[in-house]
């Protein structure tokens, strides 16, 4: 069974627009990460954001995090087209130490 | 640094036949694991390992199995494969257990039974 949930699914934006993909838990997790992953490559870690923390910016990137909601999102503004990926979260659940647990993902498509 | 290699990059296999998917990493990382990747699920943890000789199992273990006998590598064992194994596998590997660590992905091999 899948931990977390993403939505939407997949996304189609123009450049210099913005993408918003929310990710969503279920249990308690201590940190929450996201990764992209381009077509036929592996995933690449984007920015880790942590319990106490409620946003973080990573250039055009901006990650928040509300524990009260289980949820997070993960903002990338000005959209090129070479952020064309597939973008996950992923954490471990308290009660699964060890289990990194990923999303089922956002297919995000910039077109110039 | 090479990072997370995988080979084979493609492989087709029969129903029943048996095969190792090879993962190496030189980072001298401590955490391993093993994913696979079906379209629409995500990624889904099959084997783990924190150091050498010590694995466990993650989400979706049957069919697969899991040594590591070095830091460095990480081999995953189909025993007897089956159509439902069809998938693109990765490894990972990160300097720690918990989840303030980044995972280094390899690329990926691709696998389909027929």
């Amino acid at each position: 069974s899948q931990q977390g949930e993403e939505d939407p699914q997949a996304l189609s934006i123009q450049e210099g627009e913005n993408a918003t993909m929310n990710c969503s838990y279920k249990t308690s997790i201590n940190n929450l990460q996201w990764y992209r992953q381009n077509s036929g490559r592996g995933l690449v870690h984007l920015i880790l954001i942590r319990s106490n923390e409620r946003e973080k910016h990573s250039g055009r990137l901006r990650v928040t995090l509300d524990t009260s909601k289980k949820s997070s999102s993960l903002l990338i503004t000005a959209s090129r087209a070479a952020d064309t990926a597939s973008y996950f979260c992923a954490f471990m659940t308290t009660d699964s130490w060890g289990k990194l647990q990923f999303g089922a993902g956002t297919q995000v498509v910039v077109t110039p | 640094n090479a990072g997370v290699t995988q080979t084979p990059k493609f492989q087709v296999l029969k129903t029943g036949q048996s095969m190792t998917l090879q993962c190496a990493q030189d980072m001298n990382h401590e955490y391993m694991s093993w994913y696979r990747q079906d379209p629409g699920m995500g990624l889904r943890l099959i084997h783990y390992s924190v150091g050498a000789g010590i694995t466990d199992q993650g989400e979706v273990p049957n069919g697969y199995n899991v040594s590591r006998s070095t830091t460095e590598d990480f081999p995953l064992r189909l025993l007897s494969a089956a159509p439902s194994q069809t998938s693109v596998y990765f490894c990972a590997s990160s300097w720690g257990t918990g989840d303030s660590y980044e995972q280094y992905f390899g690329p990926g091999t691709r696998l389909t039974v027929t």
